[in-house]
């Protein structure tokens, strides 16, 4: 059965340092994977969208990789901040735009002053 | 500017009492899903309408039904509840496929308790 693997311990990260989270997968072949963040009692909000064709995504302190060989993505918060702690949901869908997400749980960073 | 909304925020129901949830969206968005995420879990897809075509996912409970009376609306209803359907209901809207753009936008959710 399709499987997607986040952290789900919490990551500790220094304030001003660069967050890494990763996403692995097994069992998918997506045709793209996006990146949410949840807050406590909220629903995910959209942040970063990368296609299999495609490497590598930024937006603004965010960058996201794509190895659909390795079959893993990670997502890099530059310059952290305490407002950046939440929890991080890697989500996959196969194609075809109608396609509902399958999530993993998530990794719930804390990015401590 | 809420653009997906979902009503109650908070809705208590009783063992096996019929409960129905709403959501509503000012984005014109063609398709809407239904998300259930327990404590601590993935968000998990029930169902979604694209339009009016409905699509339910292979291991959705019969227990649980949606109706889409128009673009903006959509609902979802649990027949009869049970303990083990206490969640966060997450409902959330795309744009359609020539658009391109296949991110989700989510509403708040509403808590669902069954007592």
């Amino acid at each position: 059965s399709q499987k997607i693997e986040q952290n789900s311990e919490a990551l500790n990260i220094q304030e001003g340092k660069t967050a890494t989270l990763t996403c692995n997968y097994t069992n998918y072949s997506p045709a793209y994977l996006q990146w949410y963040r949840q807050d406590p009692g909220r629903g995910p909000v959209f942040l970063l969208l990368i296609r299999e064709n495609e490497k590598e995504k930024r937006k603004e302190r965010l960058k996201v990789t794509f190895d659909t060989t390795l079959k893993q993505s990670l997502f890099h918060i530059t310059a952290s901040q305490p407002a950046d702690s939440a929890t991080y949901l890697c989500a996959l869908s196969g194609g075809g735009g109608a396609d509902g997400l399958t999530f993993g749980k998530g990794t719930h960073l804390i990015i401590q002053p | 500017d809420a653009m997906v909304i979902q009503n109650p925020r908070y809705q208590v129901t009783q063992f096996g009492k019929p409960v129905t949830l709403s959501c509503s969206q000012t984005l014109n968005h063609n398709v809407m899903y239904w998300y259930q995420q327990k404590s601590s879990q993935a968000p998990k897809l029930l169902f979604h309408y694209y339009d009016k075509d409905f699509n339910n996912e292979a291991d959705t409970p019969d227990n649980f039904q949606s109706r889409r009376p128009n673009t903006s609306f959509c609902f979802l209803d649990i027949r009869s509840p049970g303990l083990g359907d206490a969640a966060m209901y997450l409902c959330a809207t795309s744009r359609d496929l020539a658009s391109g753009n296949y991110e989700q936008y989510f509403g708040p959710g509403t808590r669902l308790t069954v007592t």
